[in-house]
């Protein structure tokens, strides 16, 4: 079984277009991120959200919004879509236990974006 | 500001050994990952050092000095199968991960 799946793993689209990538952990955690990774491979918080907290990157345009149906899920949607926005998006989840987070993380597969 | 650095990239031969390095600098620090990410997959995760000394893990190795803000990855007897980029992330007061750009790792014959 996957631990974390998203979708599409491709996902090819026109300037101005809304898409949305979805993720899913079968983990149990209790954390979720999106990370974007860009053409020089750095790996860039978007977003982290679990029960309790959405922190957001403030250098994310508002244009990508993430939505939580519940703990297993983190999709992330964006809107007007931009040249700049073409990278590879990771889903990822982490288990945070009280006070003492390791920080490991459990990385999908990715979700390579081009926009047109 | 907060940064991570670590080489570009890196040429070794397949059997040797090879140390990647990373420097860091962070709003306090709980701990330096290191992560391996095959070209066009997920980065997965190696190691996790927060107390300064060598952490061995079979052919792979982790180095953490505190006061210096610096850490090593050492791959030994590589394979070809090594070959990818390596990351090194440092975990901050806020329990936040900043990731350096990667080191990518050739090994050749």
């Amino acid at each position: 079984d996957t631990a974390v799946s998203q979708t599409p793993k491709y996902l090819v689209t026109q300037m101005g277009n809304d898409k949305s990538i979805k993720c899913e952990q079968n983990l149990g955690h209790d954390t979720m991120y999106w990370y974007k990774q860009d053409s020089k491979k750095f790996l860039k918080i978007m977003f982290s959200y679990n029960n309790k907290e959405l922190i957001i990157n403030e250098t994310v345009p508002n244009r990508f919004s993430p939505k939580s149906p519940d703990k297993a899920h983190l999709n992330l949607h964006i809107n007007s879509l931009e040249l700049g926005d073409s990278a590879v998006y990771f889903c990822a989840s982490s288990q945070e236990g009280g006070e003492i987070n390791t920080g490991e993380l459990f990385f999908g597969e990715g979700s390579r974006l081009t926009v047109l | 500001g907060q940064n991570i650095d670590q080489p570009t990239e890196m040429t070794a031969t397949e059997g040797a050994i090879v140390q990647i390095n990373c420097t860091y600098q962070t709003s306090g620090f709980n701990g330096l990952f290191w992560y391996q990410q095959h070209a066009g997959e997920a980065p997965t995760f190696l190691s996790y050092n927060v107390l300064d000394g060598l952490e061995e893990k079979g052919r792979f190795s982790s180095f953490l000095s505190r006061s210096k803000g610096y850490s090593y990855l050492l791959l030994k007897e590589l394979q070809m199968k090594d070959s990818a980029s390596y990351l090194c992330a440092a975990l901050d007061s806020n329990y936040q991960l900043i990731w350096g750009a990667g080191t990518k790792l050739i090994i050749k014959p």
